[in-house]
């Protein structure tokens, strides 16, 4: 079974400022996808940044990055100067490399609120 | 322009009814997905499907059914079998449902009970 945890419920930061969200991970598979997704209060979910179990440097797609530790099974997201229009909470998710029967589903953390302030 | 839509944006249920939660996408993707999310927390998968004809429960499936007669099509049933069916559903898909692959959302359903 895979389980996702983010500890940290809501977080303010200062505009401009880098804000680190915690994701910790459990899974007894040996590959594995990690995502971590934006809401906005509209509700849509947005794709941010993904990195693979075996990917050997960092993901960064922009302002994200994120801090992959296997050994530690965390995959924190850092999102650095931080805009207005980051405020939304932020989810962090896991895919396992399943065998294509038993299903490729994505499962989701509780998720962190960011609120940033100007 | 590409992506996902789901109707109705906000949607209200009678107690003993069933109700049907649209789903459609023009992305060409194989593999779709829906999601329950309640408030404060993260989504759960309720159902998802990998090619037409064919669809596999996720972790809460009890109380609703789906079907996929058609590649753009997803809808979801809530039945009069869930009892606590007020959340927010989110469709979602991707290309072929392989590990690396980002999902897509829809803008969700807001269900709520009368």
């Amino acid at each position: 079974a895979q389980k996702i945890t983010q500890t940290q419920p809501g977080m303010f930061v200062q505009e401009k400022e880098a804000v680190t969200l915690d994701c910790t991970y459990d899974t007894s598979d040996q590959s594995y996808g990690l995502f971590w997704y934006k809401q906005p209060s509209s509700g849509e979910m947005i794709f941010l940044i993904y990195q693979g179990s075996y990917d050997e440097q960092n993901a960064t797609e922009g302002r994200y990055s994120l801090n992959f530790q296997k050994a530690r099974k965390s995959a924190n997201l850092v999102i650095s100067a931080s805009q207005l229009g980051d405020s939304a909470m932020y989810f962090c998710a896991m895919r396992a490399f399943m065998i294509k029967a038993a299903g490729n589903k994505l499962t989701f953390g509780g998720g962190t609120r960011v609120l940033v302030k100007p | 322009d590409g992506g996902i839509t789901q109707s109705p944006k906000y949607l209200f249920r009678k107690e003993g009814q069933n109700v049907t939660l649209s789903c459609e996408q023009n992305l060409n993707h194989d593999a779709m997905y829906w999601y329950r999310q309640d408030p404060g927390q993260g989504l759960r998968l309720i159902y998802y499907s990998q090619i037409v004809n064919d669809f596999q429960k996720g972790d809460i499936a009890e109380g609703y059914s789906v079907s996929r007669e058609k590649k753009e099509s997803f809808p979801l049933t809530v039945t009069s079998a869930q009892k606590n069916p007020t959340a927010f559903y989110l469709c979602a898909s991707s290309e072929t449902g392989s590990t690396n692959e980002k999902l897509f959302f829809g803008s969700g359903t807001q269900l709520s009970v009368l």
